[in-house]
């Protein structure tokens, strides 16, 4: 069975330092994992996604995620935290089962950026 | 290229009654998901169709339903509405087939206040 744990429910930093919200997987599969981010009211942004290519994956707005196996984690970074990336951030898990996809949501993190 | 319409984007209904939100794909998209997002619960699966037919489904009563009809569109209804069915409800839509990388396009929401 598949299930995402997103080890931070709330995540503070200041302006200009670097972000890093973890995430933690179980799959039975090779998955697919992806982050998103929700602004208030918004739906939901893809911001990167691993689909068993590089392990480094480099997405939008300067962030970044590494796929580490042996860990199970996907988390995601940024060197240099800005006032607009304030938000809701989910780590998902994918895998094909029958030529569909199934999604499991982790339940998010909610990033504060401090001026 | 247009992203995921949803519609309406606020609707106020009191108990008792039912209620009827729409999306529209991606032109090009053949599948549409539903999610349910309440502070308290997160991001919920409601359903997915293809090709009008539900291929997936979450843990919801009988009071949610949805359709799909050719041009991919998507309907879901919740009938009998209850106070616990506030919530911002996200339809997300994603291309099957060559090229699937099975990722979720979102639309902004259709968020449903039950008085």
């Amino acid at each position: 069975a598949q299930s995402v744990t997103q080890l931070d429910s709330h995540v503070s930093v200041s302006e200009g330092t670097p972000v890093l919200l973890r995430c933690n997987y179980s799959s039975s599969y090779s998955p697919s994992l992806f982050w998103y981010v929700q602004h208030p009211n918004k739906g939901l942004q893809l911001l990167l996604k691993y689909t068993s290519a590089a392990t480094l994956v480099k997405g939008i707005n300067g962030f970044e995620a590494e796929f580490k196996k042996s860990e199970t984690s996907f988390h995601l970074t940024k060197p240099s935290a800005h006032m607009s990336d304030a938000a809701e951030y989910f780590c998902v898990v994918s895998d094909r089962n029958s030529g569909t996809y199934k999604y499991i949501f982790g339940t998010g993190t909610r990033l504060k950026v401090l001026a | 290229k247009a992203g995921v319409t949803q519609t309406p984007r606020y609707l106020i209904k009191t108990r008792g009654q039912q209620v009827t939100l729409s999306c529209s794909p991606i032109s090009g998209h053949r599948s549409v998901s539903w999610y349910q997002q309440t502070p308290g619960q997160g991001l919920q699966f409601l359903f997915e169709y293809f090709s009008e037919t539900q291929r997936n489904k979450g843990n919801f009563p009988g009071r949610f339903s949805g359709r799909q009809f050719s041009n991919s569109r998507s309907e879901m209804n919740v009938s009998t509405l209850e106070l616990g069915d506030s919530a911002l409800y996200l339809c997300a839509s994603s291309l099957v087939g060559a090229g699937d990388t099975g990722e979720l396009f979102f639309g902004e929401g259709s968020r449903l206040t039950v008085l």
